[in-house]
């Protein structure tokens, strides 16, 4: 079975620019998150969805929004794009969110530049 | 605010020695916790998860514990081996965050020949 898909795998974008990153999760998984990345730091939160409804949302700007599609795939974007947005933006799935029970499964991640 | 602790920061043993990573968190009140490995420029990949009511989990070559009360959490590793080297992390989700993983920074294990 396929795990939770991301595309592209690498972006490079200059300051003010908007980015849409992608994914897919693993199939009959109803739940995704999106994390940032910073080189040398832990994943930080920045959105879950569930159903198509978002259900958290962590301590980003505006800039970041995010949506999940009737197919449970989701779309991350960021607008205005800072410096500081360069990171690795990971995707995770998992089948119950309200269950503890259940891991979160993490794609391989959309590296974004910013020039 | 959940807070997620890992000492050391990086790690450098021998192939064949057991080693233990650890894993601190401020708040108890946990659905789980998770390891995870990453590999250089890569995505997670899940090894170990262990609800609240657990007190480990084993899997081959791993074995993690999980203490509640304490906020702390171990990953042993047996027989380590050069292809175990990466970095590891540990996470928390939080009662009351939906399901929003807490990290840590990660422990970055070398394994030499």
């Amino acid at each position: 079975d396929a795990g939770v898909t991301q595309s592209p795998t690498h972006l490079i974008k200059t300051r003010g620019q908007q980015v849409t990153l992608r994914c897919s999760p693993i199939s009959g998984h109803k739940s995704v998150s999106w994390y940032q990345q910073v080189l040398g730091q832990g994943p930080q939160f920045i959105f879950q969805y569930y159903e198509k409804e978002e259900r958290g949302r962590g301590n980003f700007p505006d800039r970041f929004s995010a949506r999940q599609f009737p197919n449970y795939s989701s779309e991350l974007n960021v607008n205005a794009l800072l410096l500081g947005d360069s990171a690795l933006y990971l995707c995770a799935s998992t089948a119950a969110p309200d269950r503890g029970i259940w891991p979160q499964h993490f794609g391989d991640g959309t590296r974004l530049s910013i020039l | 605010k959940q807070e997620v602790t890992q000492i050391p920061a990086a790690l450098s043993v021998p192939e064949g020695e057991n080693l233990v990573l650890n894993c601190s968190f401020t708040d108890s009140a946990i659905y789980n916790l998770q390891w995870f490995r990453q590999d250089p420029g890569k995505g997670l990949t899940s090894l170990l998860l262990i609800q609240s009511s657990q007190r480990e989990q084993t899997s081959g070559r791993l074995n993690a514990s999980l203490d509640k009360s304490s906020g702390r959490s171990t990953l042993y590793i047996a027989a380590s081996q050069p292809g175990d080297s990466a970095t590891y992390l540990c996470a928390v989700r939080t009662t009351g965050t939906a399901s929003k993983l807490t990290f840590g920074t990660g422990t970055r294990l070398q394994v030499t020949l």
